[in-house]
C-alpha cells in the first residue's frame, strides 16, 4: 500500500498548456503539502492545506492553484506552463493535530517529474 | 525566519568507515529538526527527527543525529557506512513556535560510499 501517491509520475508538455498533478494519501493525515525540487535538487515548499483549508502559501505565481476536495487529496493545477516550471513536484502529508508520537513528520510521495518544452 | 545550511555538497567515504553529514540551522523559536534521504528518482524518506528530549536521536537504517543547541547543529552520523547509503541527504528545520507547519530544507548533501 502506497502511503502518499502522485499521478502522473512523468509529465512532458508544451509551453502555454494547462496541466494538473494529483496527490492522495491514505495515512489519515490532516495536512498536505506541495514542494518543488529544482534541477539543483533544492527543495522548497509551495503550499500547505490543513483539513481542506490553505495554511501556507509561499511566493508562488498565481498560475499555480492547489485544490483540496477532501483531506485525503491535494491536487496542483498549473496554468500557462513556462519553461521554468520544469522540476520535480513532491506531495507530502503529516498529522499535525492530536498526534504527539508522530507529530510533525512529513511523509513524501514519489514525485512528479514535469518537463516543459 | 528559519534557515538550514548543509556546508558540504558531497561527502565521500569508504565502506565500513564512519559517515557524518553536517547541518546547522537558524530559527527564532524552538527548533524541530529532521533528516530525510532521497535515492535516485525517488521521493524523500524520513530518517529521524528531534522535537524535544534526548539530544541524541536514533533513526532508521542505523543513522543517528545529535542536537547541539549551543552550536545550532544537527549532524547526521552512521558508525559504519554501506554502499547502499549512497544517496542525497536533506536536513530540515521548522520553528516550533511559529504557526503553520512549514519545513525549510537545506540544499542537500550527496553521499558517496565507495566499496
Amino acid at each position: 500500500d502506497t502511503a502518499v501517491s502522485q499521478t502522473p509520475k512523468y509529465l512532458v508538455t508544451q509551453m502555454g498548456n494547462d496541466k494538473s498533478i494529483k496527490c492522495e494519501q491514505n495515512l489519515g493525515h490532516d495536512t498536505m503539502y506541495w514542494y518543488k525540487q529544482d534541477s539543483k535538487k533544492f527543495l522548497k515548499i509551495m503550499f500547505s492545506y490543513n483539513n481542506k483549508e490553505l495554511i501556507i502559501n509561499e511566493t508562488v505565481p498565481n498560475r499555480f492553484s492547489p485544490k483540496s476536495p477532501d483531506k485525503a487529496h491535494l491536487n496542483l493545477h498549473i496554468n500557462s506552463l513556462e519553461l521554468g516550471d520544469s522540476a520535480v513536484y513532491f506531495c507530502a502529508s503529516s498529522q499535525v493535530v492530536d498526534s504527539p508520537l508522530d507529530q510533525e513528520t512529513q511523509y513524501f510521495g514519489p514525485g512528479t517529474r514535469l518537463l516543459v518544452l | 525566519a528559519q534557515s538550514v545550511a548543509q556546508p558540504e555538497d558531497q561527502v565521500n567515504v569508504a565502506e565500513g568507515n564512519p559517515l557524518t553529514v553536517k547541518c546547522t540551522y537558524s530559527v527564532s523559536g524552538n527548533p524541530y529538526l529532521f533528516w530525510y534521504v532521497q535515492y535516485p528518482n525517488r521521493g524523500l524518506q524520513f530518517l529521524l527527527k528531534y522535537i524535544t528530549g534526548d539530544n541524541l536521536v536514533k533513526g532508521s537504517y542505523g543513522f543517528e543525529a545529535e542536537f547541539n543547541k549551543s552550536q545550532t547543529s544537527f549532524h547526521l552520523k552512521k558508525p559504519s557506512a554501506l554502499v547502499s547509503d549512497s544517496a542525497l541527504y536533506f536536513c530540515a528545520v521548522r520553528d516550533g513556535e511559529a504557526a503553520g507547519n512549514k519545513l525549510t530544507f537545506g540544499g542537500g548533501t550527496r553521499v558517496l560510499v565507495k566499496p
